[in-house]
């Protein structure tokens, strides 16, 4: 079962605009979310995290927002860069080892 | 520092033939290890994940085994590969909970073709 969902597959942003990147979760246990960044044939890269007892977390040009009631996270990336251009993956954690991850979003910003 | 590594980066197998993925992990002791996979199109999906030396826990019924011999060791196996077993697959290390944080952190990925 998806337990967490990134349903848009792809997103294309003008170089200087904002990035928003979303994701949904389905199970109440999480409580701590994470954003990944992956290019091509390497492993996803840590971005930013966010802990359940918050709403909020930046860190740079990056921005996470999170809204428990809605379960719901976002990624905001102000301003975008050609060379953020990549694979994004939401993740939820609960416990130790439990972390699910959704299906990505391919974001591309045009210079 | 942390460095985690896997390889081979790239292999096409035919059906039925064996598999042997390894990562190791530098830089850090009893770390918690995971294998993921990454297929076209879908996000990373948990196979296993390790805790200690010998202790390997499993998320999906599937063809392929995981075994830690080692501390910074993390093994990748099947006896007897599938077409379905292709896809990207890729080793994490993590310090758990008790760290504060549940960050992972991933090697570069084996891109594995079964034929």
């Amino acid at each position: 079962d998806q337990q967490v969902k990134q349903n848009s597959p792809s997103l294309s942003v003008q170089e200087g605009r904002i990035s928003i990147l979303n994701c949904d979760y389905t199970n109440s246990m999480f409580d701590y979310f994470l954003w990944y960044k992956k290019y091509p044939a390497e492993g996803p890269t840590f971005l930013i995290s966010i802990s359940s007892i918050k709403d909020k977390n930046e860190d740079g040009r990056f921005t996470v927002f999170l809204n428990k009631s809605a379960k719901h996270l976002s990624l905001h990336i102000v301003p975008s860069q050609p060379g953020d251009s990549a694979v994004y993956f939401c993740a939820a954690s609960v416990g130790n080892n439990d972390m699910r991850f959704g299906a990505g979003t391919r974001l591309t910003v045009k210079p | 520092s942390q460095t985690i590594h896997q390889w081979p980066a790239t292999l096409v197998q035919p059906v039925g033939s064996p598999l042997s993925l390894e990562c190791t992990v530098e830089g850090t002791s009893n770390p918690n290890l995971y294998w993921y996979r990454q297929a076209a199109g879908r996000g990373l999906q948990l196979l296993f994940y390790s805790v200690g030396i010998g202790q390997i826990s499993s998320e999906v019924p599937q063809n392929l085994s995981a075994s830690r011999p080692q501390d910074r060791q993390f093994i990748l196996s099947s006896k007897k590969l599938l077409l379905s077993d292709s896809g990207f697959y890729l080793c994490a290390w993590g310090r758990g909970r008790t760290s504060g944080d549940n960050e992972q952190f991933f090697g570069p990925g084996t891109r594995l073709t079964v034929l």
